[in-house]
């Protein structure tokens, strides 16, 4: 079966950098996404890695390994406007996304 | 402006009733997708098309059935057969998970 792993809750402050992490276990691989969802909201699309690295966008980067089937959504200079849930999601060639549990970012004052 | 559209936004079903959900877009996108959302969970993979008049189970399709019959629509039947179905579906669509998928804003369904 697949699995994905991410922590359920994470809390910082604002103006800080915090990490959130995916493991993934899965019968095939071709990619790892990131999305962000406010409460009530839909998902947006934040990145894709295909390839091991670090992919960088504005305040929010992500980061895959492959050979550790590990990736991590890096966001910097926090605001309150990040508290929102973030889902990782592994593309295994099956041409749609399998979504993991979801972790609760809370930025505080 | 393009987009994906869900409606209704909240609906309310008798237990037994069988209910369609609508989702439309203008995208031009040839992949849909239906999602279902339980409170604090993760999203799980309903049913998926690829292309008009072609789709495929995802990991929880008891319960559901769909039709691609137009681009543009990809409606999801909830029917009597789902024995939990109260929940927030999301529709989506996209061109390759490379570029991201566009969501709806979703319809929270409730069974009384």
């Amino acid at each position: 079966g697949q699995s994905l792993e991410q922590p359920s809750e994470v809390t910082a402050v604002e103006g800080a950098i915090v990490q959130i992490n995916c493991t993934y276990q899965t019968s095939g691989f071709y990619g790892l996404s990131w999305y962000q969802q406010h409460d009530g909201g839909a998902p947006t699309f934040l990145s894709y890695n295909a390839l091991d690295g670090l992919e960088e966008t504005g305040r929010f980067s992500s980061f895959l390994s492959r050979s550790d089937s590990y990736g991590y959504l890096l966001l910097q200079e926090l605001q309150m406007k990040d508290s929102a849930s973030y889902f990782c999601a592994v593309d295994t060639g099956r041409r749609a996304l399998t979504f993991g549990s979801g972790t609760r970012l809370q930025v505080q004052p | 402006d393009g987009g994906i559209t869900q409606s209704p936004k909240y609906l309310f079903r008798k237990e037994g009733q069988n209910v369609t959900l609508s989702c439309e877009q203008n995208l031009n996108h040839d992949a849909m997708y239906w999602y279902r959302q339980d409170p604090g969970q993760g999203l799980r993979l309903i049913y998926y098309s690829q292309i008009v008049n072609d789709f495929q189970k995802g990991d929880i399709a008891e319960g559901y059935s769909v039709s691609r019959e137009k681009k543009e629509s990809f409606p999801l039947t909830v029917t009597s057969a789902q024995k939990n179905p109260t929940a927030f579906y999301l529709c989506a669509s996209g061109t390759g998970t490379v570029f991201g998928y566009t969501f709806g804003s979703g319809t929270r369904l409730t069974v009384v």
